[in-house]
């Protein structure tokens, strides 16, 4: 798989959008992008997953661009519950099903 | 719909004991991974199951590490004997064999602490 690159930490308001990118410059044409969190003393968690449309479902909204070398989790408005580690995932949807994890990005949304 | 059920959430032992780990996917679900997750680390695969066969396992210590999965659904994890860097959270994921989306269900995990 592809690696991605995501900033260690950022910081967001309660209720406003949080923006959080993600570098994929490698990545192949036949590559997904899939973002999860993973909230304190849980396991991973699916959020959503794209290939070159941008996407929107009740959690969040990827953009990706069109180059697909990158792209940008929305949280449109954020909550103290979304608080986590979001991970930005590459990886080929096929008979390979592997997640390859990298360190991610810690989220924390302040009141 | 039940989630992934693992157990014990958490183990303490001595270097050098044996432990095991237990993990009932989502019903219907074929495929099971097991990953190992470090502190501040993300989580990494050890092994991957589709029904009770391995698909792989390059990442799984084999020399203290083994897993199986009997009938396709229950899987277990060994650890025999265990050192201090096995400790670890262990997280057990389930997925239905499909294209897309794929999405992995994860298990909260056992916390593993070895002295």
């Amino acid at each position: 798989d592809a690696k991605t690159t995501q900033p260690p930490s950022m910081d967001c308001a309660e209720g406003r959008a949080a923006n959080l990118p993600c570098n994929h410059s490698t990545i192949s044409g036949n590559e997904y992008v899939y973002w999860y969190r993973q909230i304190h003393s849980q396991g991973p968690q699916y959020i959503i997953h794209g290939l070159k449309n941008n996407e929107t479902n009740e959690m969040a909204s990827l953009i990706i661009t069109e180059d697909r070398k990158s792209s940008t989790l929305i949280l449109p408005h954020a909550t103290l519950r979304d608080t986590a580690v979001y991970y930005c995932i590459v990886r080929v949807v096929g008979n390979d099903y592997k997640l390859s994890f990298g360190a991610g990005t810690t989220v924390t949304v302040r009141a | 719909e039940a989630g992934v059920a693992q157990s014990p959430r958490y183990k303490i032992i001595e270097k050098r004991q044996s432990v095991a780990f237990w993990c009932n996917p989502i019903s219907g679900h074929a495929t099971l991974y097991w990953y190992q997750q470090i502190l501040g680390q993300g989580p990494k695969l050890l092994i991957q199951f589709q029904n009770n066969g391995v698909v792989d396992d390059s990442q799984l210590p084999k020399d203290r590490f083994s897993a199986e999965r009997l009938k396709g659904v229950d899987s277990t994890l060994k650890i025999q004997p265990a050192k201090l860097e096995d400790s670890a959270v262990y997280l057990c994921a389930s997925s239905l064999i499909q294209a897309s989306p794929n999405e992995q269900f994860f298990g909260p995990g056992t916390r593993l602490t070895v002295l």
